[in-house]
Formats: C-alpha cells, sequence, structure tokens
C-alpha cells in the first residue's frame, strides 16, 4: 500500500533553474496538498487542490504554480528557484467528503537551492 | 492573528512526567481537529483526532473547546520514546499546521 509518493527524494538546484516536484497518491482522495517546511517554522501551505481540476493558493504561493493532473497526481513547479525556497516539501491527500479523516503525508522531498 | 498557534516550546521534561500541549485556532469555523506527531527528518503522521466531548487513547488525552477555540493534549507517565514535535492541525476547507512544539523527554 504505497499510500502518497513524492519524487524525487533530494535536489539540488542553482538559482534560476526550474523543476517540479511529483506527487501521486493511491488512496483515491479528492483532496491534496503541498506544504514546506522551514526550521522553527512549521509546515506551511503552498497550493491546495480540494478536487480534480480545482486548485488554490495558500499562505505562501509565490515562487511556485501547480498542476492537478488527474484525481490521482498533484505536481508543484518552481519556475526559477531562489535560495529562499530551500526547505522541506511535503505532499499530502485526504478526502474532502469526510472532514475528521486525517491527511495522509509523502516522505518529503529535501531542496536546495544554491 | 495566526490561524493556529502552539506553545512555541521546546519542553525538557524527565521520564514518566505529565506534559500539556496547548493550541489555539482563529477559525470559528473550522471542521475537524487533529494533533499530529513528526519524528527528525521525517513526515507528519496522525497521533489523534480530537472530538467535542474529549476523547483518550491510552496515555493521550485530547480536548476540545469549541466556545474558546482552544485544543489541549495531554501525555501522560511519559516515554523517552514520546520525544517528538507535536503539531496542533485545523481543518476547515484546507488543512493548516500550527509551528508545532518540540518535546524532550529526558532519562
Amino acid at each position: 500500500n504505497a499510500g502518497v509518493t513524492q519524487t524525487p527524494k533530494f535536489q539540488v538546484l542553482k538559482t534560476g533553474q526550474s523543476m517540479t516536484l511529483q506527487c501521486a497518491q493511491d488512496m483515491n482522495h479528492n483532496s491534496m496538498y503541498w506544504y514546506r517546511q522551514d526550521p522553527g517554522m512549521g509546515l506551511r501551505l503552498i497550493y491546495y487542490s480540494a478536487s480534480e481540476g480545482t486548485t488554490d493558493k495558500g499562505e505562501v504561493p509565490n515562487g511556485y504554480n501547480v498542476s492537478r493532473l488527474n484525481k490521482r497526481e498533484f505536481s508543484l513547479r518552481l519556475e526559477s528557484a531562489a535560495p529562499s525556497q530551500t526547505s522541506v516539501y511535503f505532499c499530502a491527500s485526504s478526502e474532502t467528503a469526510a472532514p475528521q479523516t486525517e491527511a495522509f503525508f509523502g516522505q518529503g522531498t529535501r531542496l536546495t537551492v544554491v | 492573528r495566526k490561524e493556529v498557534e502552539q506553545d512555541p516550546g521546546p519542553f525538557n521534561v524527565p521520564e514518566g512526567a505529565t506534559v500539556a500541549f496547548n493550541c489555539t485556532y482563529s477559525n470559528s469555523a473550522s471542521q475537524s481537529f487533529f494533533w499530529y506527531r513528526q519524528d527528525c527528518r521525517k513526515e507528519p503522521k496522525l497521533l489523534m483526532s480530537v472530538y467535542s466531548s474529549g476523547n483518550e487513547d491510552g496515555r493521550f488525552t485530547a480536548q476540545l473547546n469549541r466556545a474558546s477555540q482552544y485544543i489541549s493534549l495531554l501525555i501522560r507517565d511519559s516515554k523517552l520514546s514520546d520525544s517528538a514535535t507535536y503539531l496542533c492541525v485545523v481543518r476547515d476547507d484546507k488543512i493548516i499546521f500550527g509551528k508545532g512544539t518540540r518535546l524532550h523527554i529526558l532519562p
């Protein structure tokens, strides 16, 4: 049972490079989320998608774009990476129709921008 | 005001002690509430949901006060393995995390 799968697990980028973080879930969840976690800052919501075809900004969307490709997949794109985007990125999914149910997380992507 | 606020920590407590975590949230329309645990360099994992009537799971007790918009977590008879960061989580149309409180259990 894979749950939520993120790729890659580690990445080093040069300033100005672009990349896409991939996330896929096999639990048939409607909602998917992207968070970043920095030391002392907790998890901050970048973007979320309540259902296939919809996306909404979270607390820290600047510098990122997302695509909800289908119900399973939700990708996060950095068009021009900056050192301030060095962070650990977590993807999560949950069931929209059952708000009491938990969110499940991928193992994270550790991104360093130099 | 931040959407979800927690004690900043860290908490350093001796093994066997009782530990209490507090959390407040700003959106009165929030639907559901959780405590997550996060170990160093790992993804967050659900510790327990929090229900209006309060709920208990072994050594862990969670309470919710909707009127005060306040959530708590109590850990009794703490173990070394309880050392982790505890995250308060609130859900409305999105899922919002507090900054977390780091707990160190001292032998």
